[in-house]
């Protein structure tokens, strides 16, 4: 079947400009998760759905970056007045329970705040 | 919250020859630690995992170590071939807690033909 897609790939901002990130996780997975992978980085943990539940949202790094998931399926990641740290891939994985299960990732979104 | 560790940041093996890296982590309550594979430009990609109640997993040419008690996991590659060439991470979660993946910093592999 389908793997986890993000859209857009790839997107150019100017500094203090809002983005909003799509993730369309795998069909039927409860849990999805945003990570944010500077360059040279390993991935680094944002915030966790379990259904349309936002369980934990303890490394979104500032109150500019905020996530929905609104029918538990589709997630937005926006990042409201853009700043030049900003500038990294956001992925995006789902689990099927999110229990122990393996986490699929998306291909990122690559984000360049200029 | 967990710290993991991983080393070396680069790693170049001849082909056909053997490679290890190894990952420490803090947090004693972590039970999975997934290995991903992710190569330039791509997303990351699960090779092999292995929970706390096992101490070894092997599929095909490749393999985890875990020793608990020293609160480290390694990966090994045996025969190594080009396609192998990419970056590797580590991570390390509590499962059946708050299910994060807690990310090394990763190692850039090569195989040299």
């Amino acid at each position: 079947g389908a793997g986890v897609s993000q859209s857009p790939r790839y997107k150019v901002a100017k500094r203090g400009q809002d983005v909003a990130l799509r993730c369309d996780p795998i069909s039927g997975h409860v849990s999805l998760f945003w990570y944010q992978q500077a360059l040279g980085q390993g991935p680094e943990f944002l915030t966790y759905f379990q259904n349309e539940a936002q369980l934990d949202k303890s490394g979104l790094p500032s109150d500019r970056f905020f996530a929905e998931r609104p029918e538990g399926s589709v997630s937005t990641l926006k990042i409201q007045r853009t700043q030049q740290e900003d500038s990294a891939v956001y992925l995006c994985a789902s689990s099927f329970t999110g229990r122990g299960e393996t986490q699929y990732f998306g291909p990122g979104t690559r984000l360049l705040v200029l | 919250g967990e710290n993991v560790e991983q080393h070396p940041s680069t790693l170049s093996v001849q082909e056909g020859d053997s490679a290890v890296i190894k990952c420490t982590y803090s947090d004693s309550a972590s039970n999975y630690f997934p290995w991903y594979k992710q190569e330039l430009g791509k997303r990351p990609q699960l090779i092999i995992d292995i929970r706390s109640n096992v101490g070894e997993k092997k599929d095909q040419r490749i393999a985890v170590t875990l020793n608990k008690t020293a609160k480290h996991f390694s990966l090994h590659i045996t025969e190594t071939q080009p396609e192998d060439s990419a970056v590797y991470f580590c991570a390390a979660s509590v499962q059946g807690g708050n299910e994060k993946l807690t990310f090394g910093t990763g190692t850039r592999l090569t195989i040299i033909p």
